[in-house]
């Protein structure tokens, strides 16, 4: 079954960067996800990650995964008050067009 | 302009009413959604749809129902029969035949039952 965790919460100075953490636990993923939400809004989807890959990046945020320790993360550089959100990784896994969900952590930029 | 829409953004309704959450998408997509999102936890699935007239119960699909009629529309019912049914609700929609399963959201409907 799949099972999808990530830390609650994370603050950091405005103009570091931030690194979010998750980890699954279904080995037969295929894809992995980063979504982000603001307040009183839907999901957007930041990027996403085919299982056989190390890491992707796009513009702020690198995405790495460790198939072997089955962690992601997602590092925004340079982050900014904007990037004040709640962010979730989801997982897919073959054939299954439903994704499972981590709790989501909540990204507080600080000055 | 393509995206998924939901009406309305906020609902109030008495206890013992059944209500009615619209969802629609132009985006082509083969599958819907519904997800409940309740403060500080994350998405729980209520239904889903891969195809027009299917569509199957979440992990949470008590008091709930759906229907799909047409490619474009997956609107979701709160019925009296869901105990606690005020929540923040998201439909979602994914492609089916790309083997990448992205979902991507509506702006969500707040549903306060008092």
């Amino acid at each position: 079954g799949e099972d999808v965790e990530q830390s609650l919460f994370l603050s950091v100075r405005e103009g570091d960067s931030s690194v979010i953490n998750c980890t699954y636990t279904d080995s037969s993923s295929t894809y992995l996800y980063w979504y982000k939400q603001e307040p009183g809004a839907g999901l957007q989807l930041l990027t996403y990650i085919f299982s056989n890959m190390d890491m992707k990046q796009d513009q702020r945020l690198t995405v790495l995964l460790n198939k072997k320790d089955k962690h992601l993360s997602l590092r925004i550089a340079d982050t900014q008050t904007g990037d004040s959100a709640i962010y979730f990784c989801a997982e897919s896994t073959p054939n299954d067009y439903k994704l499972s969900f981590g709790a989501g952590t909540t990204v507080t930029v600080r000055a | 302009d393509g995206g998924i829409t939901q009406s309305p953004k906020y609902l109030f309704r008495k206890e013992g009413q059944n209500v009615t959450l619209s969802c629609e998408q132009n985006l082509n997509h083969d599958a819907m959604y519904w997800y409940r999102q309740d403060p500080g936890q994350g998405l729980r699935l209520i239904y889903y749809s891969q195809i027009v007239n299917d569509f199957q119960k979440g992990d949470i699909a008590e008091g709930y129902s759906v229907s799909r009629e047409k490619k474009e529309s997956f609107p979701l019912t709160v019925t009296s029969a869901q105990k606690n049914p005020t929540a923040f609700y998201l439909c979602a929609s994914s492609p089916t035949g790309t083997g990448i399963y992205e979902q991507y959201f509506g702006p969500g409907t707040r549903l306060t039952v008092t």
